[in-house]
């Protein structure tokens, strides 16, 4: 079965601090992944999108790993910010017959304390 | 460019009351879908179009309608509201030249059902 499992569920770290949110995915055939920062009360909003040759995309002081081998991604933040306190999701696509289907991970909760 | 806009942004019916969710871009997407977000779930595709005059079902398309007149607009109704109908829908765009295909977000629509 397609899927794609998040962790951890909720992370808080203090301002300043790096941390790291990790993605992995059992989806076959793979096309890309993506990662979406949703702040609270909005849509979520594309931080990067890597294809199966891509293994980091950096936007920022986000950046994002792919392993296509072990089905894992990760994205990593630098130097935390209050704003980046939302939640990230990550996203695989893969091809079908009629069109691309998009499975969507259940998100980490990231808080930033000052 | 406005981007993807939703009306309303908060709605309350009581169980059977009919709505329409307004959805409208001005990207001149081909692509254009609606989303459902439950706590604890990933984003779930209710039903999408490729163009206008074309739509197709998603993973929980039951109790919901779509058509496609225009490009620009994709609204969604709600024939007979249930109380598992409560979530926060947001509508998509996306561009059939663009490869990996980027889809944008409405900011959303928070709906009640009581």
């Amino acid at each position: 079965k397609n899927q794609v499992e998040q962790s951890p569920q909720s992370l808080i770290i203090l301002e300043g601090k790096n941390c790291t949110l990790q993605c992995n995915y059992t989806v076959s055939p793979f096309s890309n992944l993506r990662w979406y920062k949703q702040d609270t009360g909005r849509g979520p909003v594309s931080l990067t999108i890597m294809t199966f040759s891509e293994n980091t995309k950096s936007n920022g002081r986000y950046t994002a790993t792919l392993d296509a081998d072990t089905k894992q991604s990760s994205l990593h933040i630098t130097a935390s910010q209050l704003s980046d306190s939302a939640s990230y999701i990550c996203v695989v696509t893969t091809p079908t017959d009629r069109d691309d289907k998009i499975i969507f991970g259940k998100g980490t909760r990231l808080h930033i304390l000052p | 460019n406005a981007g993807v806009t939703q009306t309303p942004k908060f709605q309350v019916l009581k169980t059977g009351q009919s709505m329409t969710l307004q959805c409208a871009q001005d990207m001149n997407h081909e692509y254009m879908s609606w989303y459902r977000q439950d706590p604890g779930m990933g984003l779930r595709l209710i039903h999408y179009s490729v163009g206008a005059g074309i739509t197709d079902q998603g993973e929980v398309p039951n109790g919901y309608n779509v058509s496609r007149s225009t490009t620009e607009d994709f609204p969604l109704r709600l024939l007979s509201a249930a109380p598992s109908q409560t979530s926060v829908y947001f509508c998509a765009s996306s561009y059939s030249g663009d490869q990996p295909r980027e889809q944008y977000f409405g900011p959303g629509t928070r709906l009640t059902v009581t």
